[in-house]
């Protein structure tokens, strides 16, 4: 059971490429998640999916596109790396039970560098 | 959207103390939850407390709606207790939590 599983772990890139990263689940949950935490702070959200074929902006999506073809799958993709961009991410998925939000399982987080 | 304020940022224990972690939110909410980090950077989710207390060995957690906060209680902590702990409560505009800066809480042996 592998729950949420986030790839590459760590990745240093350049200013200016560009990059993907992977989130899958295997819960069948319906609702996904990327958060970006910045060194000493909480994590905000940058972009979210209901479900497969829907996502929607959160808080600071600026410089980042998603898509959701699959309910798996639910990758985050940069362009145009910057510096700014320096941050770990997570992605996390849950499943709505009355509430919404409920139960959010993490991935492992994937540590990114900009230079 | 809703604002998520924890207090304090730092705390430092000594191992079997207790502590208080609080969490005040800006709007009503029907979802609260607790998450704890630990200095691994794994997050793990440890309440799903809309209202009232409840309880899981050591931690429990209360959330007092009508008043919009939630308080974390940790008893005779350990050193696996140390770590970032978080309080989410739901966007009013979106369908996604949103987080509070954290409680960093080191526990000294």
């Amino acid at each position: 059971n592998a729950g949420v599983t986030q790839t590459p772990k760590f990745r240093i890139l350049k200013i200016g490429q560009s990059m993907t990263l992977q989130c899958a689940q295997d819960m069948n949950h319906n609702y996904m998640y990327w958060y970006r935490q910045d060194p000493g702070m909480g994590l905000k959200l940058i972009y979210y999916s209901v479900g497969a074929g829907i996502t929607d902006k959160g808080e600071v999506p600026n410089g980042y596109n998603v898509s959701r073809s699959t309910t798996e799958d639910f990758p985050l993709r940069l362009e145009l790396a910057a510096p700014s961009q320096t941050s770990v991410y997570f992605c996390a998925s849950s499943w709505v039970v009355g509430n919404p939000n409920y139960g959010y399982t993490f991935g492992s987080g994937t540590r990114l560098t900009v230079v | 959207g809703i604002q998520v304020e924890q207090s304090p940022p730092d705390l430092i224990l000594q191992e079997g103390a207790n502590s208080t972690l609080r969490c005040n939110f800006s709007d009503s909410v029907n979802n609260l939850q607790w998450f704890h980090q630990n200095p691994w950077g794994q997050l793990i989710n440890l309440f799903y407390i809309p209202s009232g207390t409840k309880q899981n060995g050591r931690l429990s957690a209360t959330t007092v709606a009508t008043e919009r906060y939630s308080l974390l209680y940790i008893s005779s902590s350990q050193t696996t207790d140390s770590g970032v702990y978080f309080c989410a409560a739901p966007d009013t505009g979106r369908r996604a939590l949103t987080f509070g800066s954290g409680t960093r809480l080191q526990v000294q042996p």
